[in-house]
């Protein structure tokens, strides 16, 4: 069965740190990118960070770019998400998916996320 | 890019063909997915590359347009359809997601 698990949050003070993982199984893990989206409370889904299948190319939101860090190790088939100076703002459920494409008429990629985690709660508070 | 979704919310009954709209600020081809989200679970592909079904997804639902205007429908609403659904736009980073359509019970 195709699954990703997230797991590391919990309650941190503002200004403080922590590291997401999102243990993947059931696939070939380097041959997909990945993403983090987030969810505040009573709040809509907002896109955080990807990365390719090779951790060769990242990408950020502005929300939290220069303070998150999206990496992946393929040998243990994880991805991560290092979270730092956090703000109260960030505090969310945070999702880890699987990107998958599909190619149409040999040069058109379209993008989606077909699996998702249930998620893990960060709380920023004092 | 930013997406519009319209309506915020609706109300429908059991049955009822239902039309949600979203608005994309600049054209994107057709790299849009749509997702139903259930309270305190993740959400759940429904249609991918604006009118491709995921696998598993009843044929009730069903996707439609290119360039800046996408629809979602729903021919005939069940009761576990009950849910709030999210576009996204996969066409360039960041991918943004609609604000959310949440549809309720009349």
């Amino acid at each position: 069965e195709v699954q990703v698990l997230e797991s590391g949050g919990g309650l941190v003070q503002p200004g403080g740190s922590l590291r997401l993982s999102c243990a993947a199984s059931g696939f070939t893990f380097s041959s997909y990118a990945m993403t983090w989206v987030r969810q505040a409370p009573g709040k809509g889904l907002e896109w955080v960070s990807g990365i390719s299948g090779s951790g060769g190319s990242t990408y950020y939101a502005d929300s939290v770019k220069g303070r998150f860090t999206i990496s992946r190790d393929n040998s243990k088939n994880t991805l991560y998400l290092q979270m730092n100076s956090l703000r109260a703002e960030d505090t969310a459920v945070y999702y880890c998916a699987k990107d998958n494409v599909v190619v149409v008429a040999t040069q058109y990629y379209y993008y989606y996320m077909d699996v998702w985690g249930k998620g893990t709660t960060v709380t920023v508070s004092s | 890019i930013q997406l519009t979704q319209s309506p915020s919310s609706l109300s429908a009954s059991v049955g009822d063909r239902v039309t949600i709209t979203c608005r994309a600020s600049q054209g994107i081809s057709s790299s849009l997915a749509w997702y139903q989200q259930k309270p305190g679970k993740a959400p759940k592909l429904l249609i991918y590359a604006a009118s491709s079904l995921q696998s598993g997804v009843p044929s009730r639902f069903s996707g439609s347009g290119s360039g800046t205007d996408f629809t979602l429908t729903i021919s005939s609403l069940q009761p576990e359809d009950f849910a709030t659904y999210y576009c996204q736009q996969l066409n360039s980073y960041p991918r943004t997601f609609g604000q959310g359509t949440k549809v309720e019970i009349k």
